[in-house]
């Protein structure tokens, strides 16, 4: 009955690769969200998704590109991998952003990234 | 530019006692929500407490409560009777127009 999913836990991978990260939530929340988490614990939000739109999309580069062929998934797409990109990646879902992002986000249990 | 505050990087409490968890946030809004997410070791973030800004009221989940000062604009959380599996990093929270803003983590160690 896992709320919010992410595959894979662990990625490690070539500078210069690409590579995907999924989601999947069976809240049937309207809104998700990918954070990263940097090496002091930080989490920083890069975009937010409500009912396959785009919503937020913070500074990132480029690179990163999240698809969501449907409310229920929102992948991360990273072309071009750079030792910076190193981190924990965390998806997460809530009910309603037009409430004013006030509902609970659940989060996933996190993919660890590690560029070699 | 961060505008929530976890001046403890870390924590230690003997098993059994309290402990108190300080956060303080700035937000130019009248309403708005706040909550208390425990990444244990697994790094699954799980949601501890949440907070609306327009009750006066203390949120309490069974050993965990918050002393909400909304004028001081400070959180703190309580956790009372403290037990081995309350280790873990806590994250304090606010929620400001469309994303929540996350404090930078107190990590909880609990002492046997």
């Amino acid at each position: 009955d896992t709320a919010v999913s992410q595959t894979p836990k662990y990625l490690v991978t070539q500078m210069g690769n690409d590579k995907s990260i999924k989601c999947e939530q069976n809240l049937g929340h309207d809104t998700m969200y990918w954070y990263k988490q940097d090496s002091k614990k930080f989490l920083k939000i890069m975009f937010s998704y409500n009912n396959k739109e785009l919503i937020i999309n913070e500074t990132v580069p480029n690179r990163f590109s999240p698809k969501s062929p449907d409310k229920a998934h929102l992948n991360l797409h990273i072309n071009s991998l750079e030792l910076g990109d190193s981190a924990v990646y965390f998806c997460a879902s809530s009910q309603d952003l037009s409430s004013g992002g006030t509902d609970t986000q659940y989060f996933g249990p996190g993919t660890r990234l590690t560029v070699l | 530019a961060q505008t929530v505050t976890q001046s403890q990087p870390e924590m230690s409490v003997q098993e059994a006692e309290t402990v108190t968890l300080s956060c303080t946030y700035d937000t130019s809004e009248s309403d708005y929500y706040l909550f208390w997410y425990k990444q244990p070791p697994s790094r699954q973030m799980i949601l501890v407490i949440r907070q609306e800004a327009y009750k006066q009221q203390n949120a309490t989940e069974n050993r965990f409560s918050v002393n909400f000062q909304k004028a001081a604009k400070s959180f703190s959380l309580k956790i009372s009777d403290s037990q081995l599996g309350d280790a873990a990093m806590y994250f304090c929270a606010m929620n400001r127009d469309d994303k929540i803003i996350f404090g930078k983590g107190t990590r909880l160690h609990i002492l046997p």
